[in-house]
């Protein structure tokens, strides 16, 4: 079964404190991406990873970093969070090859709450 | 700025009726389009997409028209029904080795009613 995975679904963090949120998928799947989205603002994408150790800046990379040791995993990590980073998270991977090359396949996401 | 945009933030159209969504995007180095759903509570999921070699494309009710000259793309949708109330996210990037970097509308939110 194809499937992107998130964890957790729901988190709570206060600020200053580090974050972790992880995603994996079993499609061996080169290309990875985190995006949050916010109201009126749609998906903004953060990292894209293109294979392991891959990883190149989106469009807000400013507070995030990311890790990908593994094609199955990709992390984003948030150092000292920050109340604006309060948003959902979306991790998303997609072929690379074939007909449906660049279709995104989205995990459930994680609902970020810094207080 | 904002490289993909969405017109309208919500249309509401009553069902049997046809809709249209509009996109604008700024780089003309986009190549990749496409057509993303969301109910909400719900990750997207991809609706329709083009490649840049065609102008248009059908699959059952939806058909996304392209006007790269214009940098628009287009969803019409026709004889729309209640389950197609969403969000309708476009997305355009450019193809680089088989992958895109996506850039998202901020979304339509589309309410269809019986």
């Amino acid at each position: 079964d194809m499937k992107v995975t998130q964890m957790p679904r729901y988190l709570i963090k206060r600020m200053g404190e580090n974050v972790l949120l992880e995603c994996g998928q079993d499609m061996s799947h080169e290309t990875m991406y985190w995006y949050r989205q916010d109201p009126g603002l749609g998906l903004q994408l953060i990292y894209i990873s293109y294979d392991v150790d891959s990883n190149s800046e989106g469009d807000i990379p400013k507070g995030y970093r990311v890790s990908r040791k593994k094609r199955e995993h990709f992390s984003l990590i948030l150092d000292s969070a920050k109340t604006n980073q309060t948003s959902v998270y979306f991790c998303a991977s997609s072929p690379g090859t074939g007909g449906s090359a660049e279709t995104l396949y989205f995990g459930s996401g994680t609902r970020l709450t810094v207080l | 700025g904002q490289q993909v945009k969405q017109s309208s933030p919500s249309l509401t159209v009553q069902e049997g009726g046809i809709l249209i969504l509009n996109c604008d995007y700024e780089n003309d180095m986009f190549d990749y389009f496409a057509w993303y759903k969301k109910y909400p509570d719900n990750s997207p999921t991809l609706l329709i997409s083009v490649r840049s070699n065609v102008d248009k494309r059908e699959d059952g009710r939806f058909t996304v028209f392209l006007n790269k000259s214009g940098k628009h793309f287009s969803l019409h949708i026709t004889a729309s029904q209640p389950e197609d109330t969403a969000v309708y996210l476009c997305a355009a990037g450019e193809n680089q080795g088989g992958s895109a970097k996506l850039i998202f509308g901020e979304g339509t939110k589309l309410t269809v009613s019986s």
